[in-house]
């Protein structure tokens, strides 16, 4: 499986703008971007995926390396409840692989009143 | 957008016995997943249970200490057997339609507690 890199931590103040990066220089060009967050005591939810151009939606916007070695997730205003941990994850379909998503340790960010 | 269900939500259990946790899905999907995250860990893949075939297991994983059902294609359910402390841990429930574009979705979470 294709490994992604990401801090282990970051901080924000509320209402400022998050750049949460990954580094995935061994990405495949079948394989998505996918980017998933847990909120405390709950169960991952979706966030957002890409495969080669920058795309948005409500919760926020993905950035995409022209290689696509890199990308970063944007939270346009932090808020209390963004606080979360947020994983990037790269996720492909073949035979073998079925689609499954494979965490790594993520990034816990932590949002500042 | 699928909506999953999970029994029990938790449950402290006695060393050697077995659990089955049951995950239900409102709609039909191909694809489920079960996952386990100790504390403070990440999440890690048990296996993929899909409808019509055995499950397949991750490295580390066996069958005879977590067996899978998947009788249908809106449920399925994971045993974990002859357990131990070391099984205490939040047992989640995934679903996803085929293809590296879609979404998956998780179910709240089984909580167990092993003593």
């Amino acid at each position: 499986d294709a490994k992604t890199t990401q801090p282990n931590s970051m901080e924000s103040n509320e209402e400022e703008p998050v750049h949460l990066p990954c580094n995935h220089s061994t990405i495949s060009g079948t394989d998505y971007i996918h980017w998933y967050r847990q909120l405390p005591s709950q169960g991952p939810e979706y966030v957002i995926h890409g495969l080669t151009s920058n795309v948005n939606n409500r919760m926020a916007s993905l950035a995409i390396a022209e290689d696509r070695k890199s990308s970063t997730l944007i939270l346009h205003r932090a808020t209390l409840r963004d606080a979360a941990v947020y994983y990037c994850i790269l996720r492909g379909f073949d035979s073998s692989n079925t689609g499954k998503l494979i965490f790594g340790q993520g990034t816990t960010l932590q949002v500042k009143p | 957008s699928a909506v999953i269900s999970q029994k029990p939500s938790r449950d402290i259990c006695q060393r050697g016995t077995s659990l089955t946790i049951q995950c239900q899905v409102d709609s039909q999907v191909t694809m489920m997943f079960w996952y386990r995250q100790q504390p403070g860990q990440s999440l890690t893949l048990i296996a993929t249970a899909n409808q019509g075939s055995e499950a397949t297991y991750e490295s580390g994983f066996v069958i005879d200490k977590f067996p899978i059902s998947r009788p249908n294609l809106t449920f399925s359910t994971l045993t974990v057997s002859n357990m131990s402390p070391e099984d205490s841990s939040i047992y989640l429930c995934s679903v996803a339609g085929q293809g590296g574009y879609n979404e998956q979705f998780f179910g709240p979470g089984t909580r167990l507690t092993v003593l």
